[in-house]
């Protein structure tokens, strides 16, 4: 089976600074990857995703890391902003439309 | 991407009485789903529903306690049957789209249900 865990729950950065969150899967099979943001009241809004045979991936300010050797993904932000205050959740999938989503972790971003 | 709506945004229910949710988006799709998301957590999927075929439900959800429907690629219902407490959730709809990378879902905005 798959399960998806998160470093930590809560992660609290100074506006400006770069955002790491980190998250670690089970399945060495599993091969797609995505992160979601999820502000309060809202449903969970598509980030990024990132395929098994893929390493790295940027999109504007933000770039997914996976390192397939030690089951881990990250989520970095740069330059952290107000608005990116929100639970971010990993999502993991195997050969399957299923996603198995990680726990999630709440960003705060203070000034 | 697609855009998702869903209604109704919240609701107030009484124990014992059911409640159906509909989600509609704006392109016709395959696969759409069905989470749950209790107060704090992370989701869970109740079911994958997909046109002309019946709702392929995941351990712990039942079809008599949550019907759905799929009547086009457009639309589905999902019905919270015989409500208690416990139902109390966020329940989600998403669609699956292809994308540059992979089959990325798309949520809508969550239907918040409160049950008393």
């Amino acid at each position: 089976g798959e399960s998806v865990g998160l470093h930590l729950p809560t992660l609290s950065v100074q506006e400006g600074d770069n955002s790491i969150i980190n998250c670690a899967y089970s399945n060495s099979a599993s091969d797609y990857f995505i992160w979601y943001k999820q502000e309060s009241g809202k449903g969970p809004q598509f980030i990024i995703d990132i395929r098994s045979n893929m390493d790295k991936r940027q999109g504007q300010r933000v770039t997914v890391l996976l390192n397939k050797t030690v089951k881990h993904l990250s989520l970095q932000i740069a330059a952290t902003q107000p608005g990116d205050s929100a639970v971010y959740f990993c999502a993991v999938s195997y050969n399957t439309d299923k996603l198995i989503f990680g726990t999630g972790t709440r960003l705060q971003v203070f000034p | 991407s697609a855009v998702i709506s869903q209604k109704p945004s919240r609701d107030i229910c009484q124990r014992g009485t059911s409640l159906t949710i509909q989600c509609q988006v704006d392109s016709q799709v395959t696969m759409m789903f069905w989470y749950r998301q209790q107060p704090g957590q992370s989701l869970t999927l109740i079911a994958t529903a997909n046109q002309g075929s019946e709702a392929t439900y995941e351990s712990g959800f039942v079809i008599d306690k949550f019907p759905i429907s799929r009547p086009n690629l457009t639309f589905s219902t999902l019905t919270v049957s015989n409500m208690s407490p416990e139902d109390s959730s966020i329940y989600l709809c998403s669609v699956e789209v292809e994308g540059r990378v992979g089959e990325t879902q798309y949520f809508g905005p969550g239907t918040r249900l409160l049950v008393l």
